[in-house]
């Protein structure tokens, strides 16, 4: 079975400053798909990066950007310059390829981001 | 932009008592999900839906749940018969797509107390 694994419940940083988010996660499977989810106060989900694990080259997406080590099953987000509006909770999670839309969590990281 | 909505945001029920969650998913979505999250604990997969049936469930899903897509409009979660560990926060999602392009859209969820 499949687990993902967040290891820091909450994190702060400065506005401005860079933070890294950490999750690593145990399969036996060669091929998969992470995320990373923010849940801003009060609001839904929303999908913030992903990456095929076949693809080598991390994913990015503007200030977002993953750091995806396959050997290691360590799957981290970095957030660069950070705003107040990424003051969230973000969901690490895993999907199998076998088409089912099915996520596995991680724990959340609470992340705020001080003025 | 669509929205994935849930009603209510906020439900108190006595136990034993029968609960439906209703969601309204994006018009043109294929797949809908029902997770929850128990406080403190991780946000987990309940069931997925396509086609008017089950694809899948987890093992919380048991018989005291049921889904169903009565209008083609709302997606709804049925617990028959509230226990105190239900109290939860109940999310349902939506996608067009499965796999890796598939990105699924949140509700804000429903908060579940059972008394």
């Amino acid at each position: 079975a499949q687990t993902v694994t967040q290891s820091q419940p909450e994190m702060s940083v400065q506005e401005a400053e860079t933070v890294t988010l950490s999750c690593t996660y145990d399969t036996s499977e060669n091929n998969y798909y992470l995320f990373w989810y923010k849940q801003p106060p009060s609001r839904q989900m929303i999908l913030v990066i992903r990456q095929e694990a076949y693809k080598q080259q991390n994913a990015t997406e503007n200030r977002f950007s993953v750091n995806f080590q396959k050997a290691a099953k360590s799957f981290s987000l970095k957030i660069s310059d950070s705003q107040l509006g990424d003051t969230a909770m973000y969901f690490c999670a895993f999907m199998t390829t076998s088409n089912t839309g099915k996520l596995i969590f991680g724990q959340g990281t609470t992340l705020q981001v001080k003025p | 932009e669509p929205e994935v909505t849930q009603t209510p945001s906020h439900q108190v029920t006595q136990m034993g008592q029968e609960v439906i969650l209703r969601c309204v998913p994006i018009s043109n979505h294929l797949y809908f999900y029902w997770y929850r999250q128990i406080l403190g604990q991780k946000v987990e997969f309940l069931v997925s839906f396509y086609n008017n049936e089950i694809s899948e469930k987890s093992e919380i899903f048991d018989d005291q749940f049921s889904v169903e897509r009565p209008d083609g409009s709302n997606f709804t979660l049925k617990i028959r018969s509230t226990k105190l560990e239900d109290s939860a926060m109940y999310f349902c999602a939506s996608t067009l797509t499965l796999g890796f392009s598939g990105e699924l859209f949140f509700g804000e969820g429903s908060r579940l107390t059972v008394l």
